[in-house]
C-alpha cells in the first residue's frame, strides 16, 4: 500500500498571503495525484488531478506540481472563502490512499 | 445537472447488513467508472471500493474485503454497496463517486449517507 504524507497538518494564513501544502508518497505514482478541497460541512471537490491540472471551474490560485512521490498545492492570494480541509490522493495503484490532510486556517 | 443520491444509510447493530444505492442523473451513467469513499465522524477520507464502468474489476479496501460488495445496475444508472458483517468501525458517511478506477480521479461527489454501527 502507498502511504500518503501530508504537511504541516495545520497551516494558519493570512488573507492575501500565499500558502503551499506538501504531499509525499511511499514510492512513486508518477503523475496520478489528485488534491480535493472540502469545506466544513461540504462534500469533497475536485481540485487538481494529474498533480497539476485544474479541475473544471477552479480558481488559478490554485496550482499543483510535482511528480513521483514529492508534490506540492500552491494557493496564491488567500481568501477566507479557502478555509478547509485539503487531501492528496494518489491514483496510480491499488488500494487507492489519502493523505490525512492539511487544515488551512485564515487568520 | 449531474447529480449523484445515495441513500439507504441507517443505524444498525454490528454484525448486521444493509445496502446503499446511488442514483445517478445528468451524465451518461453506463460509460463512467464508480466509486465508494467514506469518512468517519471527524476523520479523513478512506477508498472502500471501486468498478468499472462495465461492472467488471471490483477492487477493495482490505479492510472491507469479504465483506462488502460493490456492484451496478447500469440500466438504471444506480450503483450499489452491499454490506455485511458490518463493524463498529464502519461508522461513516458513505460517499458515491464518479470516477476512481482505470486511472480515473475522483471528480464528483455524492452528499453522502450515514451509516451508524452501533448497539
Amino acid at each position: 500500500e502507498i502511504v500518503m504524507t501530508q504537511s504541516p497538518a495545520t497551516l494558519s494564513v493570512s488573507p492575501g498571503e500565499g500558502a503551499t501544502l506538501s504531499c509525499r508518497a511511499s514510492q512513486s505514482v508518477g503523475s496520478r495525484l489528485v488534491w480535493y478541497q472540502q469545506k466544513p460541512g461540504q462534500v469533497p471537490r475536485l481540485l487538481i488531478y494529474g498533480a497539476s491540472t485544474r479541475a473544471t471551474g477552479i480558481s488559478a490560485r490554485f496550482s499543483g506540481s510535482g511528480s513521483g512521490t514529492e508534490f506540492t498545492l500552491t494557493i496564491s492570494s488567500l481568501q477566507s472563502e479557502d478555509s478547509a480541509v485539503y487531501y492528496c490522493q494518489q491514483y496510480n495503484n491499488w488500494p487507492l490512499t489519502f493523505g490525512g490532510g492539511t487544515k488551512v486556517e485564515i487568520k | 445537472e449531474m447529480q449523484l443520491l445515495e441513500s439507504g444509510g441507517v443505524l444498525v447493530q454490528p454484525g448486521g447488513s444493509l445496502r446503499l444505492s446511488c442514483a445517478a442523473s445528468g451524465f451518461t451513467f453506463s460509460s463512467f467508472p464508480m466509486a465508494w469513499v467514506r469518512q468517519a465522524p471527524g476523520k479523513g477520507l478512506e477508498w472502500v471500493s471501486s468498478i468499472k464502468h462495465n461492472g467488471e474489476l471490483p477492487f477493495y479496501a482490505d479492510s472491507v474485503k469479504g465483506r462488502f460488495t460493490i456492484s451496478r445496475d447500469n440500466s438504471r444508472n444506480t450503483l450499489y454497496l452491499q454490506m455485511t458483517s458490518l463493524r463498529v468501525e464502519d461508522t461513516a458517511v458513505y460517499y458515491c463517486t464518479k470516477g476512481g478506477h482505470s486511472y480515473n480521479p475522483f471528480d464528483s461527489w455524492g452528499q453522502g449517507t450515514l451509516v451508524t454501527v452501533s448497539s
